[in-house]
């Protein structure tokens, strides 16, 4: 199983472009999300999954979309990117029943915007 | 969720037990108190979580104290791999949906040859 997958690893935007952050997982889970690393901070989460044909907001929504396209895959768009998007975008997903609450993260995008 | 309070960074020679402390005061009845390490630019990894009685698993121990509002994650034996940004993260039980984690900045543990 290769677990939670993300492309691409590495990307460099100018300011207004527009892109797509692809996510999948092999895992069957309920829940996916995305979440964002500034440097020397913690991750913040941008949109979430609970299940298949729902998304929801997370902290710091603006300037980002999302599409849960179907189990398996989670994708976030930015349609005009800006300098302060700059920053690591991790994927997630998990399980929802019960009190066990262990996500699975992807190896990240480190996204720059210019 | 409630907050939690981590130092932000701490040294451990390799071999020794690491100890972890998170305060969490304000901790209600129904959340737990779970861990994630990143280990550098990789995503967070679980480690173990509980709510109130310890808990050990593979990776690590979970000390809860009594009145909950403080706990301690115990790496045994630190080995360099153990080098670190480990997070306390306090949340309860979501009921069905998921609303995502709470990362603070964690504490940054480096394990010392």
């Amino acid at each position: 199983n290769a677990g939670v997958t993300q492309t691409p690893k590495f990307q460099v935007l100018k300011t207004g472009q527009s892109m797509t952050l692809q996510c999948a997982q092999d895992m069957n889970h309920n829940s996916m999300y995305w979440y964002r690393q500034d440097p020397g901070m913690g991750l913040r989460l941008i949109y979430y999954s609970a299940s298949e044909g729902t998304t929801d907001k997370g902290e710091v929504p603006n300037g980002y979309n999302v599409s849960r396209l179907n189990k398996r895959e989670f994708s976030l768009r930015l349609e005009s990117a800006a300098p302060s998007q700059t920053s690591v975008y991790f994927c997630a997903s998990s399980e929802t029943s019960g009190s066990f609450y262990e996500q699975f993260f992807g190896p990240g995008t480190r996204l720059t915007v210019l | 969720d409630a907050k939690t309070t981590q130092p932000p960074s701490m040294d451990c020679a390799e071999g020794r037990a690491a100890n972890l402390p998170c305060n969490h005061s304000t901790i209600s009845g129904n959340e737990y108190v779970y861990w994630y390490r990143q280990i550098h630019s990789q995503g967070p990894q679980y480690i173990i979580h509980g709510l109130k009685n310890n808990e050990t698993n593979e990776m690590a121990s979970l000390i809860i104290t009594e009145d909950r509002k403080s706990s301690t994650l115990i790496l045994p034996h630190a080995t360099l791999r153990d080098t670190a940004v480990y997070y306390c993260i306090v949340r309860a039980y979501s009921g069905g949906g998921a609303d995502g984690l709470t990362f603070g900045k964690g504490t940054h543990l480096i394990i010392q040859p």
